[in-house]
Protein backbone atom coordinates (compact mmCIF):
# COMPACT_ATOMS: atom_id res chain seq x y z
CA UNK A 1 0.00 0.00 0.00
CA UNK A 2 0.75 3.35 0.17
CA UNK A 3 3.37 4.59 2.41
CA UNK A 4 3.60 8.00 4.40
CA UNK A 5 6.78 8.96 5.93
CA UNK A 6 6.17 11.48 9.01
CA UNK A 7 8.82 12.94 11.24
CA UNK A 8 9.94 13.47 13.82
CA UNK A 9 8.57 10.43 15.84
CA UNK A 10 9.57 12.10 18.77
CA UNK A 11 9.78 15.75 19.91
CA UNK A 12 10.74 16.90 23.60
CA UNK A 13 10.91 20.52 23.82
CA UNK A 14 11.07 23.41 25.57
CA UNK A 15 7.79 26.13 26.44
CA UNK A 16 8.04 28.47 23.73
CA UNK A 17 9.81 27.26 21.51
CA UNK A 18 8.33 25.64 17.88
CA UNK A 19 8.43 22.44 16.36
CA UNK A 20 8.20 21.62 12.98
CA UNK A 21 6.53 18.29 11.93
CA UNK A 22 7.35 16.79 8.39
CA UNK A 23 4.52 14.54 6.57
CA UNK A 24 5.78 13.34 2.90
CA UNK A 25 4.00 10.72 0.97
CA UNK A 26 6.81 8.17 -0.39
CA UNK A 27 5.15 6.29 -3.39
CA UNK A 28 1.92 8.79 -4.70
CA UNK A 29 1.31 12.34 -5.12
CA UNK A 30 -0.98 13.86 -2.30
CA UNK A 31 -2.92 16.51 -3.50
CA UNK A 32 -4.71 16.48 -0.12
CA UNK A 33 -3.23 15.93 3.17
CA UNK A 34 -4.92 16.21 6.76
CA UNK A 35 -3.57 17.02 10.17
CA UNK A 36 -5.15 15.43 13.19
CA UNK A 37 -4.49 15.55 16.72
CA UNK A 38 -5.19 12.62 19.20
CA UNK A 39 -5.12 13.38 23.07
CA UNK A 40 -4.64 10.23 25.30
CA UNK A 41 -8.17 7.92 25.43
CA UNK A 42 -9.88 10.40 22.62
CA UNK A 43 -10.73 10.21 19.15
CA UNK A 44 -8.33 11.42 15.90
CA UNK A 45 -9.52 15.14 15.80
CA UNK A 46 -8.94 16.77 12.29
CA UNK A 47 -7.04 19.54 12.57
CA UNK A 48 -6.68 20.97 8.92
CA UNK A 49 -6.99 19.95 5.34
CA UNK A 50 -3.93 21.60 2.71
CA UNK A 51 -4.07 21.35 -0.84
CA UNK A 52 -1.36 21.56 -2.51
CA UNK A 53 -0.50 25.04 -3.55
CA UNK A 54 -3.21 26.86 -1.77
CA UNK A 55 -4.24 27.52 1.92
CA UNK A 56 -5.10 25.11 4.49
CA UNK A 57 -8.53 24.81 5.72
CA UNK A 58 -8.50 24.86 9.54
CA UNK A 59 -11.38 23.22 12.05
CA UNK A 60 -13.07 25.47 14.05
CA UNK A 61 -11.38 25.97 17.03
CA UNK A 62 -7.67 25.54 15.25
CA UNK A 63 -5.32 28.46 15.55
CA UNK A 64 -4.04 28.64 11.98
CA UNK A 65 -1.64 31.14 13.93
CA UNK A 66 -0.39 28.69 16.31
CA UNK A 67 -0.11 25.39 13.79
CA UNK A 68 0.93 26.90 10.63
CA UNK A 69 0.79 24.59 7.39
CA UNK A 70 2.72 24.41 4.44
CA UNK A 71 1.70 22.32 1.63
CA UNK A 72 4.58 23.45 -1.13
CA UNK A 73 4.69 20.27 -3.10
CA UNK A 74 2.81 17.20 -3.96
CA UNK A 75 4.58 15.05 -1.57
CA UNK A 76 5.71 16.99 1.44
CA UNK A 77 2.89 18.98 4.22
CA UNK A 78 4.36 20.41 7.60
CA UNK A 79 3.31 21.43 10.42
CA UNK A 80 4.72 23.98 12.77
CA UNK A 81 3.79 24.32 16.42
CA UNK A 82 4.85 27.47 17.05
CA UNK A 83 5.61 28.93 20.67
CA UNK A 84 4.42 25.35 21.92
CA UNK A 85 2.77 25.04 25.81
CA UNK A 86 2.65 22.29 27.94
CA UNK A 87 -0.96 21.51 26.44
CA UNK A 88 0.52 21.36 22.93
CA UNK A 89 1.33 18.35 23.72
CA UNK A 90 -0.35 15.41 22.04
CA UNK A 91 0.38 12.98 18.98
CA UNK A 92 0.01 14.50 15.73
CA UNK A 93 -0.77 12.42 12.89
CA UNK A 94 -0.81 13.40 9.19
CA UNK A 95 -2.34 11.92 6.32
CA UNK A 96 -2.77 11.87 2.60
CA UNK A 97 -4.93 11.19 -0.12
CA UNK A 98 -3.95 10.59 -3.67
CA UNK A 99 -5.57 12.28 -6.68
CA UNK A 100 -5.84 8.87 -8.07
CA UNK A 101 -8.10 7.09 -5.04
CA UNK A 102 -10.20 10.11 -4.05
CA UNK A 103 -12.90 8.72 -5.25
CA UNK A 104 -12.30 6.22 -2.11
CA UNK A 105 -11.08 8.97 0.28
CA UNK A 106 -8.70 6.10 1.36
CA UNK A 107 -6.38 8.42 3.28
CA UNK A 108 -2.84 6.84 4.36
CA UNK A 109 -1.76 7.85 7.44
CA UNK A 110 1.95 8.35 8.74
CA UNK A 111 3.25 6.99 11.92
CA UNK A 112 2.48 10.30 14.50
CA UNK A 113 4.48 12.15 16.16
CA UNK A 114 4.80 12.34 19.78
CA UNK A 115 5.23 16.20 21.08
CA UNK A 116 6.10 16.77 24.76
CA UNK A 117 6.35 20.25 26.12
CA UNK A 118 7.97 20.79 28.73
CA UNK B 1 -24.65 13.34 20.61
CA UNK B 2 -21.25 12.59 19.08
CA UNK B 3 -20.60 12.69 15.31
CA UNK B 4 -19.78 9.38 15.21
CA UNK B 5 -20.48 7.13 18.72
CA UNK B 6 -18.45 4.15 20.11
CA UNK B 7 -18.68 1.96 23.07
CA UNK B 8 -14.94 2.27 24.49
CA UNK B 9 -15.31 -0.86 25.72
CA UNK B 10 -12.73 -2.61 26.74
CA UNK B 11 -14.02 -5.78 25.15
CA UNK B 12 -12.43 -8.79 26.77
CA UNK B 13 -12.90 -12.24 25.21
CA UNK B 14 -10.82 -15.80 24.74
CA UNK B 15 -9.14 -16.34 21.83
CA UNK B 16 -11.10 -18.11 19.18
CA UNK B 17 -14.55 -16.44 20.36
CA UNK B 18 -16.77 -13.94 17.91
CA UNK B 19 -16.67 -10.33 18.78
CA UNK B 20 -19.03 -7.69 17.45
CA UNK B 21 -18.83 -4.23 17.83
CA UNK B 22 -21.38 -1.00 17.40
CA UNK B 23 -21.39 2.64 16.28
CA UNK B 24 -24.14 4.69 15.23
CA UNK B 25 -23.08 8.26 13.17
CA UNK B 26 -25.45 11.52 13.31
CA UNK B 27 -25.06 12.67 9.75
CA UNK B 28 -27.30 11.05 7.38
CA UNK B 29 -25.17 13.26 4.51
CA UNK B 30 -22.42 10.91 5.47
CA UNK B 31 -21.12 8.89 2.24
CA UNK B 32 -18.61 6.27 2.95
CA UNK B 33 -17.60 4.58 5.85
CA UNK B 34 -14.45 2.58 6.97
CA UNK B 35 -13.09 0.13 10.60
CA UNK B 36 -9.67 1.29 11.52
CA UNK B 37 -7.64 -0.73 13.81
CA UNK B 38 -5.02 1.31 15.95
CA UNK B 39 -2.57 -0.15 18.08
CA UNK B 40 -1.35 1.66 21.22
CA UNK B 41 0.52 5.00 20.52
CA UNK B 42 0.57 3.86 17.16
CA UNK B 43 -0.91 5.47 13.60
CA UNK B 44 -4.80 3.98 12.28
CA UNK B 45 -4.41 1.70 9.45
CA UNK B 46 -7.26 0.85 7.34
CA UNK B 47 -8.89 -2.55 8.52
CA UNK B 48 -11.85 -2.16 6.04
CA UNK B 49 -14.09 0.00 4.15
CA UNK B 50 -17.90 -1.01 4.92
CA UNK B 51 -20.86 -0.85 2.17
CA UNK B 52 -24.26 -1.27 2.48
CA UNK B 53 -24.13 -4.68 1.13
CA UNK B 54 -21.91 -6.17 3.84
CA UNK B 55 -18.62 -7.11 3.14
CA UNK B 56 -16.01 -9.64 4.13
CA UNK B 57 -12.50 -10.12 4.50
CA UNK B 58 -11.33 -13.02 5.78
CA UNK B 59 -12.73 -13.56 9.60
CA UNK B 60 -14.00 -10.16 9.62
CA UNK B 61 -17.54 -9.04 8.52
CA UNK B 62 -18.58 -5.08 8.34
CA UNK B 63 -22.27 -3.93 7.44
CA UNK B 64 -23.56 -0.98 7.04
CA UNK B 65 -27.46 -0.03 7.61
CA UNK B 66 -28.07 3.52 6.46
CA UNK B 67 -31.91 3.72 7.60
CA UNK B 68 -30.72 3.48 10.88
CA UNK B 69 -27.03 5.07 10.57
CA UNK B 70 -25.17 2.26 12.60
CA UNK B 71 -22.14 0.21 11.47
CA UNK B 72 -21.07 -3.00 12.50
CA UNK B 73 -17.56 -4.97 12.74
CA UNK B 74 -17.61 -8.58 13.58
CA UNK B 75 -14.85 -10.84 14.21
CA UNK B 76 -14.77 -14.40 13.87
CA UNK B 77 -12.03 -17.16 15.93
CA UNK B 78 -10.16 -13.99 17.52
CA UNK B 79 -6.62 -13.78 17.91
CA UNK B 80 -3.86 -12.90 20.04
CA UNK B 81 -2.99 -10.59 17.48
CA UNK B 82 -6.85 -8.48 16.58
CA UNK B 83 -6.03 -7.01 20.53
CA UNK B 84 -6.02 -3.05 19.75
CA UNK B 85 -8.74 -0.31 19.41
CA UNK B 86 -11.12 0.00 16.13
CA UNK B 87 -11.79 2.81 14.99
CA UNK B 88 -15.28 3.66 13.57
CA UNK B 89 -14.84 6.31 10.39
CA UNK B 90 -17.33 8.04 8.20
CA UNK B 91 -16.51 10.25 5.40
CA UNK B 92 -18.64 12.97 4.39
CA UNK B 93 -18.01 16.42 2.60
CA UNK B 94 -18.03 19.66 4.55
CA UNK B 95 -17.82 23.16 3.23
CA UNK B 96 -16.38 21.87 -0.09
CA UNK B 97 -14.16 19.35 1.46
CA UNK B 98 -14.34 15.52 2.36
CA UNK B 99 -13.62 14.84 5.97
CA UNK B 100 -12.93 12.11 7.85
CA UNK B 101 -14.74 11.87 11.38
CA UNK B 102 -13.25 9.14 13.92
CA UNK B 103 -15.05 7.62 16.86
CA UNK B 104 -13.28 7.40 20.00
CA UNK B 105 -12.85 3.39 19.06
CA UNK B 106 -13.41 0.22 21.31
CA UNK B 107 -10.81 -1.75 22.37
CA UNK B 108 -10.19 -5.60 22.35
CA UNK B 109 -8.34 -7.30 24.21
CA UNK B 110 -7.90 -10.93 23.69
CA UNK B 111 -6.80 -13.28 25.72
CA UNK B 112 -5.00 -16.95 26.08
Amino acid sequence: GAVVSQHPSRVICKSGTSVKIECRSLDFQATTMFWYRQFPKQSLMLMATSNEGSKATYEQGVEKDKFLINHASLTLSTLTVTSAHPEDSSFYICSARSWTERAKNIQYFGAGTRLSVL
Amino acid sequence: RKEVEQDPGPFNVPEGATVAFNCTYSNSASQSFFWYRQDCRKEPKLLMSVYSSGNEDGRFTAQLNRASQYISLLIRDSKLSDSATYLCVVNWRDTGFQKLVFGTGTRLLVSP
